[in-house]
């Protein structure tokens, strides 16, 4: 069974501090990674889609890097706002159709 | 655009009463969708997918007569559990993908309770 870990499980920071999570995988079923940030009671919206070994994608204060070799892709958060509190999930893709979520990091940002 | 919408958004039924949950894509086609369970501080589980005019297909576990879905316009897509139990209590989400796009898009999600 393949696992798609996360962490941490949640963290709490303070307004302006920049911070950033672990999504780790099997490196050897790997055909695209994605991010995605959820609120509570909203969709999920992507964040990212990574396919290549060393990629780094920006979007506004966040961004993100994907190792592929080594199984993990890192988001980080520069400079917290309130409004960034939400949930992040990754996926890693296996295949075209097949997604298998991690459990997701719980971000809260205290004003 | 790429909106996804489902309903109810939340439901309560009785044990034994089936209940339906809708899919729609808004403002695209999706010639695929995807609908995945989630339970209390786990991952989101896929638990199928439907192809527009074609059989779901069901992950490992995820029983077809229980859980049948039906995709029969590029827009919609249902899922009705039936003779729902209080095990089947969870949150139910779906996604919909624009043809070959990378990209999948997720509707709010429902809430069901079986009492």
């Amino acid at each position: 069974i393949l696992n798609v870990e996360q962490s941490p499980q949640s963290l709490h920071v303070q307004e302006g501090d920049s911070t950033n999570f672990t999504c780790s995988f099997p490196s050897s079923n790997f055909y695209a990674l994605h991010w995605y940030r959820w609120e509570t009671a909203k969709s999920p919206e992507a964040l990212f889609v990574m396919t290549l070994n060393g990629d780094e994608k920006k979007k506004g204060r966040i961004s993100a890097t994907l190792n592929t070799k080594e199984g993990y892709s890192y988001l980080y958060i520069k400079g917290s706002q309130p409004e960034d509190s939400a949930t992040y999930l990754c996926a890693l893709r296996t295949s075209y159709d097949k997604v298998i979520f991690g459990p997701g990091t719980s971000l809260s940002v205290i004003p | 655009g790429a909106v996804v919408s489902q309903h109810p958004s939340w439901v309560i039924c009785k044990s034994g009463t089936s209940v339906k949950i809708e899919c729609r894509s808004l403002d695209f086609q999706a010639t695929t969708m995807f609908w995945y369970r989630q339970f209390p501080k786990q991952s989101l589980m896929l638990m199928a997918t439907s192809n527009e005019g074609s059989k779901a297909t069901y992950e490992q576990g995820v029983e077809k007569d229980k859980f049948l879905i039906n995709h029969a316009s590029l827009t919609l897509s249902t899922l009705t559990v039936t003779s729902a139990h209080p095990e089947d209590s969870s949150f139910y989400i779906c996604s919909a993908r624009p043809g070959v796009h990378n990209e999948q898009f997720f509707g709010p999600g429902t809430r069901l309770t079986v009492l």
